[in-house]
């Protein structure tokens, strides 16, 4: 069965540190990968997306990913974050012809300031 | 264009009552898909709705059941309330760009079942 694991369960960082969160899936064809954000009390929005083309994708806020295929990997990164990227991160795939995305259980990251 | 919209966003049920929750789309929007979303489970896959036909399923029982209306409007139904029913149940809707597909949620609906 197809899975998403995400390694980091909480990250705790202070300001300005870099960031990465793994995100590793199990499926060996063509794959559609997407990174959810969600803050305190608000709801889940999409940070950016990978679905062909250029492996590292560029998201909002400063957040980019690179999509690794020999190692079935998506991971988050962001050179620099701010006390406001607290919020828990959601690592999502799309494998095959099953158009059920299949999600990670998530990376709650709390910046100190 | 407004969002992903969800009512009701909160929810106290007791056990063997049941609910219903409803959603409304991005305007164009055909698809939604709803999810279940607990601490210990992460989201959950419930269901599928496409042009008001049920495309795709989870694995929940009969229990959970949903609808799409002809204006892309989607209601979920839980009959016999559980207490492990106890959740964030999230609505999303889907653009399309050829077979790319990307969701958007609503704020969810927070049931608690006493």
């Amino acid at each position: 069965a197809q899975s998403v694991s995400q390694h980091n369960h909480h990250v705790i960082l202070s300001e300005a540190a870099s960031l990465e969160l793994g995100c590793n899936y199990s499926y060996g064809g063509t794959v559609n990968l997407f990174w959810y954000v969600q803050y305190p009390g608000q709801h889940l929005q999409l940070l950016l997306k990978y679905f062909s083309g250029d492996p590292l994708v560029k998201g909002i806020k400063g957040f980019e990913a690179e999509f690794i295929k020999s190692k079935f990997s998506f991971n988050l990164r962001k050179p620099s974050v701010q006390w406001s990227d607290t919020a828990e991160y959601f690592c999502a795939v799309n494998a095959g012809n099953n158009r059920k995305l299949i999600w990670g259980l998530g990376t709650s990251l709390a910046v100190n300031p | 264009k407004a969002g992903v919209t969800q009512t009701p966003r909160y929810l106290i049920k007791t056990r063997g009552q049941q609910v219903t929750l409803s959603c409304s789309p991005i305007s164009g929007h055909r698809s939604v898909s709803w999810y279940q979303q607990t601490p210990g489970q992460g989201l959950q896959f419930l269901f599928e709705y496409f042009s008001e036909t049920q495309r795709n399923k989870g694995n929940f029982p009969g229990r959970f059941s949903g609808r799409q209306f002809s204006n892309s409007r989607s209601e979920m139904n839980v009959s016999t309330l559980e207490l492990g029913d106890s959740a964030l149940y999230l609505c999303a809707s889907s653009l399309f760009i050829g077979l790319q597909e990307t969701q958007y949620f609503g704020p969810g609906t927070r049931l608690l079942v006493l």
